[in-house]
């Protein structure tokens, strides 16, 4: 079974506009870690927001925010105010088990398919 | 500029060939990861080393070996690949116990396989 899904193979937004990315996810474990990469076509990957499950308040991080609902095993970036640079591939992933608090998770990310983010003029 | 280095950024390598591919972090992380992106997939991990020891090998064929001397340089020994194989090979490493703050990757070799 898909532990990370992204049901949006490609979106698109005008600039300026707020876009969200979605992203369900499946786990038994009560702690465990949310993760949005930023993929340009140079191929690295950048870390841009992380949501621990015990967080009660959405991570923000400048443009970049995250709509966690547990209850709905959801995960949704929300990007506002887009720019054209914001256009790439975007991944969401996740980490099961401890993550800061200690543990036996050595930092294994499950990823989602991804999804194409244009941004137009 | 990223803080994991990846060598070559692009390799093209004959099926009987045999080619390393080169990861060098110095963001003093000591756990180290190999992943698979092929095209129209999820990143797939393929290994993961901490402290130098690998802690998983997620069922990779062994035409694919890794290599981890110490806790900054990761290695992939590629021998007798096949088309298949063909991906953007990607190289992460994180600090144990603080991988919530994120995992620094490299920016790839894209491997062909001809």
């Amino acid at each position: 079974a898909q532990k990370i899904t992204q049901t949006q193979p490609g979106m698109f937004v005008q600039e300026k506009e707020a876009v969200t990315l979605d992203c369900t996810y499946d786990t038994s474990d009560q702690s465990y870690g949310l993760f949005w990469y930023k993929q340009p076509s140079s191929g690295e990957m950048i870390f841009l927001i992380y949501q621990g499950s015990y967080d009660e308040q959405n991570a923000t991080e400048g443009r970049y925010s995250l709509n966690f609902q547990k209850a709905r095993k959801s995960a949704n970036l929300v990007i506002s105010a887009s720019q054209l640079g914001d256009s790439a591939m975007y991944f969401c992933a996740m980490r099961e088990g401890k993550g800061a608090t200690g543990g036996t998770s050595y930092g294994k990310l499950t990823f989602g398919q991804g999804t194409i983010l244009t941004v137009h003029p | 500029e990223t803080g994991v280095t990846q060598t070559p950024r692009h390799l093209v390598m004959g099926m009987t060939n045999k080619k390393s591919l080169k990861c060098e972090q110095h963001l003093g992380h000591n756990a180290m990861y190999w992943y698979k992106q092929s095209a129209k997939k999820p990143l797939e991990l393929m290994f993961v080393y901490n402290f130098k020891e690998q802690t998983e090998n997620n069922s990779v064929p062994s035409r694919f070996s890794p290599e981890c001397p110490n806790s900054s340089h990761l290695f992939l020994h590629l021998h007798t690949l096949q088309p298949e194989d063909s991906a953007l090979y990607l190289c992460a490493s994180s600090l144990r116990g603080l991988a919530d703050y994120g995992y620094t990757f490299g920016s790839g070799t894209r491997l062909t396989v001809v």
